[in-house]
C-alpha cells in the first residue's frame, strides 16, 4: 500500500502570499489530520477532517484553513503568509477502525520557507 | 490539559550501548501513548504505540511500557546501531483531545560507531 503522500516538497513564498498544501492520505483512510513543527514550538495539531468535513481543530488563527475532499484527499490553506509560518506542515492519516481511530501515518512533509 | 515531557537532548551513545529516552505525561482522560521516529529530512514513522496501563509496545528492538502509577512511558533499547540516529518523539492521544496527537518537544539521538 502507498504511504501518505504530500505535494509540493518544498515550497518558498513572500510575506503577505497564500500557499495550498496538498495531502493525499492512504488508500481507504477516511481521517487527515495536519500538523505544523517548527524548531521553536515543535510539533502543533492544526486540524482534522473526516468525511469532508472539519472535525477537530487546533489552535491555530483563521489565517489557517483546510479542506477534504470525497476521495479523502485534503488542503491545507494559509493566506497572508507571516515570517512565523516557515514551518513543516505534516499531513497524517488515519484509519478509524474500531480501536485504531487515534493510530496516525505520517507523510514526508512539506518544507515551507516565507522570506 | 493534555502535556507530555521528554528528556532534552541530545543523546550521544556508542554502538551497542543501552539507550533510555525518558517519556512522562499529564492527560485529563485514558491516553493512548505512541513513540514515533523523524529520521532526517523525512516525516514521523510510528515506532510504537501503547492504549492501556501496563501494556508494552515493541518495534525493532525498541519497548516502552504504558505505566499509569507513574504517567510514564519510558523508550528503551538494548543495543542501539548507528542507524538508530534520529529524532524520538513522545506522544499521546485521546477522547478529551478529539484523539488529535500531543507530542514532546523531542529528543535527537546521535549513535557513534
Amino acid at each position: 500500500k502507498a504511504g501518505v503522500t504530500q505535494t509540493p516538497r518544498y515550497l518558498i513564498k513572500t510575506r503577505g502570499q497564500q500557499v495550498t498544501l496538498s495531502c493525499s492520505p492512504i488508500s481507504g483512510h477516511r481521517s487527515v489530520s495536519w500538523y505544523q513543527q517548527t524548531p521553536g514550538q515543535g510539533l502543533q495539531f492544526l486540524f482534522e477532517y473526516f468525511s469532508e468535513t472539519q472535525r477537530n481543530k487546533g489552535n491555530f488563527p483563521g489565517r489557517f484553513s483546510g479542506r477534504q475532499f470525497s476521495n479523502s484527499r485534503s488542503e491545507m490553506n494559509v493566506s497572508t503568509l507571516e515570517l512565523g509560518d516557515s514551518a513543516l506542515y505534516l499531513c497524517a492519516s488515519s484509519p478509524q477502525t474500531s480501536g485504531s481511530r487515534n493510530e496516525q501515518f505520517f507523510g514526508p512533509g512539506t518544507r515551507l520557507t516565507v522570506l | 490539559g493534555n502535556s507530555v515531557t521528554q528528556m532534552e537532548g541530545p543523546v550521544t551513545l556508542s554502538e551497542e550501548a543501552f539507550l533510555t529516552i525518558n517519556c512522562t505525561y499529564t492527560a485529563t482522560g485514558y491516553p493512548s501513548l505512541f513513540w514515533y521516529v523523524q529520521y532526517p529530512g523525512e516525516g514521523l514513522q510510528l515506532l510504537l504505540k501503547a492504549t492501556k496501563a501496563d501494556d508494552k509496545g515493541s518495534n525493532k528492538g525498541f519497548e516502552a511500557t504504558y505505566r499509569k502509577e507513574t504517567t510514564s512511558f519510558h523508550l528503551e533499547k538494548g543495543s542501539v546501531q548507528v542507524s538508530d540516529s534520529a529524532v524520538y518523539f513522545c506522544a499521546l492521544s485521546d477522547s478529551y483531545s478529539g484523539y488529535a496527537l500531543n507530542f514532546g518537544k523531542g529528543t535527537s539521538l546521535l549513535v557513534t560507531p
